[in-house]
């Protein structure tokens, strides 16, 4: 699976967007983005994915660049509990199911007053 | 519905002994995963189950058995617990055709 690379760290204002950058230059054609977060040492909760086509769910935005070497995740009115570490990973969708979502040091937000 | 649910939440061991992490679903998923993080770190996967009765491991199996009798249970087992598996365990599980993987809260162990 493609690696990404992702800020180590970025804080937002309460009630502004949050752009979260992901760049993964050496993704494959077949190879999805997803966006999962990591609420103070909870499980990681699942929030988006994407091919190629932008998606938006009730949680967030996906913007995906045309050569899909990169992506933003946008929280559009960020709030006090979408404090979070943000993990941007990249694989092929279905396939092995055992070949799952490898998890890098992601982007650990802080949303402030 | 529960969703994924791990007990204990909490175990503190000493080294060589042994004991069994639980994860249960009731959401009828095939698939199950155990990861584990360390302190400042991603997750890593340990082993998994593509369906009852068959595992197989991840990126760090070594120290650690896993066994899925039941469809809607994975067992982590750690025959003879050493410090480097202080750690924080967490269960997963995902539906066939389904791309949104489901966690549970988390299991912290101490190996002393």
């Amino acid at each position: 699976d493609a690696k990404t690379t992702q800020p180590p760290s970025m804080d937002c204002a309460e009630g502004r967007a949050a752009n979260l950058p992901c760049n993964h230059s050496t993704i494959s054609g077949n190879e999805y983005v997803y966006w999962y977060r990591q609420i103070h040492s909870q499980g990681p909760q699942y929030i988006i994915h994407g091919l190629k086509n932008n998606e938006t769910n009730e949680m967030a935005s996906l913007i995906i660049t045309e050569d899909r070497k990169s992506s933003t995740l946008i929280l559009p009115h960020a709030t006090l509990r979408d404090t979070a570490v943000y993990y941007c990973i990249v694989r092929v969708a279905g396939g092995n199911a055992g070949n799952m979502l490898t998890f890098g040091g992601g982007t650990r937000l802080m949303v402030k007053p | 519905n529960a969703g994924v649910t791990q007990t204990p939440k909490f175990r503190v061991l000493k080294t060589g002994q042994s004991m069994t992490l639980l994860c249960a679903q009731d959401m009828n998923h095939e698939y199950m995963y155990w990861y584990r993080q360390d302190p400042g770190m991603g997750l890593r996967l340990i082993h998994y189950s593509v369906g009852e009765g068959t595992t197989a491991k991840g990126e760090v199996p070594d120290g650690y058995n896993v066994s899925r009798l039941k469809k809607q249970n994975f067992l982590l087992g750690l025959e003879s617990a050493a410090p480097s598996q202080t750690s924080v365990y967490f269960c997963a599980s995902l539906g066939m055709g389904s791309e949104k993987l489901f966690f549970g809260s988390g299991t912290q162990l101490s190996v002393l």
